[in-house]
């Protein structure tokens, strides 16, 4: 069982709708937790980061964790084109090192 | 402008064929390491460094080595490359401690190895 699980898609919306975007893990050590973006041919560029349960909110993203149940979401509201891309999420282990969900590829139809 | 910049961001070449794969931060970061990122799995940590001199494995160090003799500078090495080291590579380079929100990615660099 890897220790992150995320579903890899692809997720293809219509323009406006509400995206959710779920990672579940298996290590209580993880404390921090962080969803990237990435474009195509583009490193992964940092989105959310939290580090507690609870929501985080930033615009038009809604990051929420759920220790007890180990379960991370993504929400995107009234989502763009240009949202589309592949999101990831991490989680810290130990000193700096992330771990990494296989990534789900999102794609947002004008 | 906050840089990881690594070189080169693409390349091919044939097993056994040696290469090095450079990355330089801007930031005066202590800590650096490198992914490799392959369909379906997606970030695998191979190497890490806390500070110069100072490195250790990830998860998939197999067929790689790294050194940090500067700060600034963690090239990842590739002494003789197989078909199954063909993936995209990300290094990435951050403060330090246990925090998540200062780690920054380099570009990628895409490698084939025939």
């Amino acid at each position: 069982q890897k220790e992150v699980e995320q579903d890899p898609g692809p997720l293809s919306v219509p323009e406006g709708a509400i995206v959710s975007l779920n990672c579940t893990y298996s290590n209580s050590a993880f404390q921090y937790f962080m969803w990237y973006r990435q474009y195509s041919r583009k490193g992964p560029e940092l989105l959310m980061y939290t580090y507690s349960s609870g929501n985080k909110e930033d615009g038009r993203f809604t990051a929420q964790v759920d220790k007890s149940s180990k379960y991370i979401s993504l929400f995107i509201r009234d989502s763009q084109p240009s949202d589309s891309a592949t999101y990831l999420c991490a989680m810290i282990q130990g000193a700096q090192k992330l771990v990494f969900g296989q990534g789900t590829r999102l794609t947002i139809n004008p | 402008e906050a840089q990881v910049t690594q070189n080169p961001r693409y390349l091919i070449t044939v097993t056994g064929k040696k290469l090095t794969v450079t990355c330089s931060q801007n930031m005066n970061h202590e800590y650096m390491s490198w992914y490799r990122q392959d369909p379906g799995l997606g970030l695998r940590q191979i190497y890490y460094s806390m500070n110069v001199e100072v490195t250790d494995k990830g998860d998939v160090p197999e067929g790689y080595k790294v050194s940090r003799k500067e700060k600034r500078n963690f090239p990842l090495i590739l002494e003789s490359p197989s078909p199954n080291q063909t993936s995209l590579y990300f290094c990435a380079s951050s403060l330090g401690g246990n925090s998540g929100n200062t780690i920054y990615f380099g570009e990628g660099s895409w490698l084939t190895v025939v």
